[in-house]
């Protein structure tokens, strides 16, 4: 199983661009989140979703947009990209309510 | 008060020592614990999941929970060099999809 992937690796974004950050599990996993971490600093959730055409905001969603039309693929959007914008994006997915999380390796996307 | 707190350290600890790594949490509704290992530049990865009061070891690793004084710690026996990293405590509440974690505690083993 390849688990949570996550597309590109890194990415390069001038300020008022656009771009879609990929995120796909293999393990029929129902619920899938959207994380952004900056340097030295937590994991902040910015939207989640516990099942096909079902999504909801996390505590940082301004700025982003997601769609769940599978199972498998939890798209990130970034619409007018900012320099707050600039983090580590990590994707990931469990079971249910009580598994734990499965993490993608991560997007780098730097806002210039 | 944040709902998942830990100590952001950092911890030191020298090598063949025990690190004891603590997270307390404010809503009692709890499910589930985990702990997480976080390499610098590198995605997090669980170690430990635990569900119910008491201990649950796993080779170095042993995770106590206590929901009365709302407590959930991480102990790792035998530190090693390769174990300096952040750990992220994170917990399953009622009625969240999402789980909420603490901030992490990094922790350095010095050889």
């Amino acid at each position: 199983n390849a688990g949570v992937t996550q597309t590109p690796k890194f990415r390069i974004l001038k300020i008022g661009q656009s771009m879609t950050l990929q995120c796909a599990q293999d393990m029929n996993h129902n619920y899938m989140y959207w994380y952004r971490q900056d340097p030295g600093m937590g994991l902040k959730l910015i939207y989640y979703s516990v099942g096909a055409g079902i999504t909801d905001k996390g505590e940082v969603p301004n700025g982003y947009n997601v769609s769940r039309s599978t199972t498998e693929d939890f798209p990130l959007r970034l619409e007018l990209a900012a320099p707050s914008q600039t983090s580590v994006y990590f994707c990931a997915s469990r079971w249910e309510d009580d598994s734990p999380l499965h993490f993608g390796n991560g997007t780098r996307l730097t806002v210039t | 008060q944040k709902e998942v707190e830990q100590n952001s350290g950092p911890l030191s600890v020298p090598e063949g020592a025990i690190a004891s790594l603590n997270c307390t949490y404010s809503d009692r509704g709890s499910q589930s614990f985990f702990w997480y290992r976080q390499y610098s530049g590198k995605s997090p990865e669980l170690i430990m999941s635990i569900y119910s009061n008491g201990d649950k070891e796993d080779g170095r690793f042993t995770a106590q929970l206590n929901k009365a004084s709302q407590y959930v710690s991480l102990l790792i026996r035998d530190s090693q060099p390769s174990d300096s990293a952040t750990y992220l405590c994170a917990g399953g509440f009622t009625g969240r999809r999402a789980l909420t974690f603490g901030s992490g505690t990094r922790l350095q083993v010095q050889p």
